[in-house]
């Protein structure tokens, strides 16, 4: 079994749609939740990181993270075409200095006009 | 300089070539890391430091790779021998100081085919 998992798509919906994008971990230990975004071709895009657990907010974008269940959530309100990509979730622990990042395999979202 | 660069943008060796990989990190950054993205866009961790020093090698095949952050120069990832599993995307990422567990910012990677 993956320390995370992600479903991997792909996710289809319509401008304006409000999208969510999840991932599941295994590792307790996890405290820092990272999302990225990644174009075709090109590298991930920080997007937001989060904390141990709630929620942050970034213009149209939220991200939540529920440590009790291992869940953590994307949330991109008002979707654009332009929000086409590879969404990547990512986490990493804190302990004896260990900062990796572990992947999600990605979701790929297309918003259609 | 404001983004991580990394050169070339592709590769092409034959099996048991070898292969030089190349990552400026942002200025002012401290850490850099080593990541092979495979298909199916599995991240898969390599080594990391802390200046020029190796902070995290676990992921590393010792065997065939290698990887040095000198001062005032590139940081640089070696693989001997390549092999047909090598085949990947490399990115290299950098991390200000103190922040490395939550803001890693990606180069655009290196696209590395073996035949």
């Amino acid at each position: 079994q993956k320390e995370v998992e992600q479903d991997p798509g792909p996710l289809s919906v319509p401008e304006g749609a409000i999208v969510s994008l999840n991932c599941t971990y295994s590792n307790s230990a996890f405290q820092y939740f990272m999302w990225y975004r990644q174009y075709s071709r090109k590298g991930p895009e920080l997007l937001m990181y989060t904390y141990s657990s709630g929620n942050k907010e970034d213009g149209r974008f939220t991200a939540q993270v529920d440590k009790s269940s291992k869940y953590i959530s994307l949330f991109i309100r008002d979707s654009q075409p332009s929000d086409s990509a590879t969404y990547l979730c990512a986490m990493s622990a804190r302990s004896g200095g260990y900062n990796k990042l572990i992947f999600g395999a990605g979701t790929r979202l297309a918003v259609h006009p | 300089g404001e983004e991580v660069a990394q050169t070339p943008k592709h590769l092409v060796r034959g099996e048991g070539q070898k292969a030089k990989l190349y990552c400026a990190p942002i200025k002012g950054h401290s850490y850099v890391f080593w990541y092979q993205q495979v298909l199916k866009n599995e991240f898969k961790f390599l080594i990391s430091f802390q200046n020029e020093n190796v902070f995290d090698e676990t992921g590393m095949p010792k065997e065939r790779f290698s990887a040095k952050c000198l001062p005032n120069s590139p940081c640089s990832l070696e693989i001997q021998a390549t092999k047909l599993e090598d085949s990947a995307v490399y990115f290299c990422a950098s991390s200000p100081p103190g922040r490395a567990d939550y803001e890693q910012y990606f180069g655009p990677g290196t696209r590395l085919t073996v035949t």
